[in-house]
């Protein structure tokens, strides 16, 4: 099945400076790579969502790159602000069904005013 | 338009007991996940159901765990004997049909806490 590793574990920047998170996959049949934002008991949020026919997706502060030779992918916020602190996940859809997501363990971000 | 809902958002059951979590999904939605979340993990998927059918349901431990949705009312996930490994967070997702197609989300509920004692 498919595995994803994330990391960092934590990450704590300042405000005004950019947060990377990258990820990796290992089933190649993966097409679908989104990114959850959860704060502290509230539900996932899709923040941004890269399918694999483009290597790149930016919206506004927010941009995630995939690299599918390599099976990696990252998150990049620039212009940090303290409500972006929250713990963010990766996924990866399995065997290709795009509802079988497979999640890494998660970063908690912590920006410092 | 209200969002994915669930209900109870925290459950306390003694192990043995049985628990029940309720899902409604997002109107126009037809496409109901339920995943688990275990303390400092990412959610892993259970079970993928529509209007009275189970279409994926490799995630669901073999025993105790059950999942359904009916014609009319919420989607239920169904956990007998409970124990305590079963404490965790489980949430619903729910999307429209285009998603399984490549398009769209998955929309989350709040999630039910459930505590075995």
């Amino acid at each position: 099945g498919e595995n994803v590793e994330q990391h960092p574990s934590t990450l704590s920047v300042q405000e005004g400076d950019s947060a990377v998170i990258k990820c990796t996959y290992s089933d190649s049949a993966s097409n679908y790579f989104p990114w959850y934002k959860q704060e502290l008991g509230k539900r996932p949020q899709l923040i941004i969502d890269i399918r694999s026919n483009v290597g790149e997706k930016k919206d506004q502060r927010i941009a995630v790159t995939l690299n599918k030779t390599a099976k990696h992918f990252s998150l990049h916020i620039t212009e940090t602000q303290p409500e972006d602190s929250a713990v963010y996940f990766c996924a990866a859809d399995s065997g290709g069904s795009n509802y079988k997501l497979t999640f890494g363990k998660g970063t908690l971000l912590t920006v410092n005013p | 338009n209200a969002g994915v809902m669930q209900n109870p958002r925290h459950l306390v059951r003694r192990r043995g007991q049985e628990a029940r979590l309720r899902c409604s999904p997002m109107k126009g939605h037809s496409h109901v996940y339920w995943y688990r979340q275990l303390p400092e993990e990412g959610l892993k998927f259970m079970v993928y159901l529509q209007k009275e059918n189970i279409i994926d349901e490799s995630g669901m431990p073999k025993e105790r765990f059950s999942a359904e949705f009916p014609k009319e009312g919420p989607s239920i996930l169904r956990i007998q004997q409970v124990v305590r490994g079963d404490s965790a967070a489980y949430f619903c997702a729910s999307s429209p049909p285009s998603f399984t197609g490549s398009n769209g989300e998955l929309f989350f509920g709040e999630g039910s806490r459930l505590t075995v004692l």
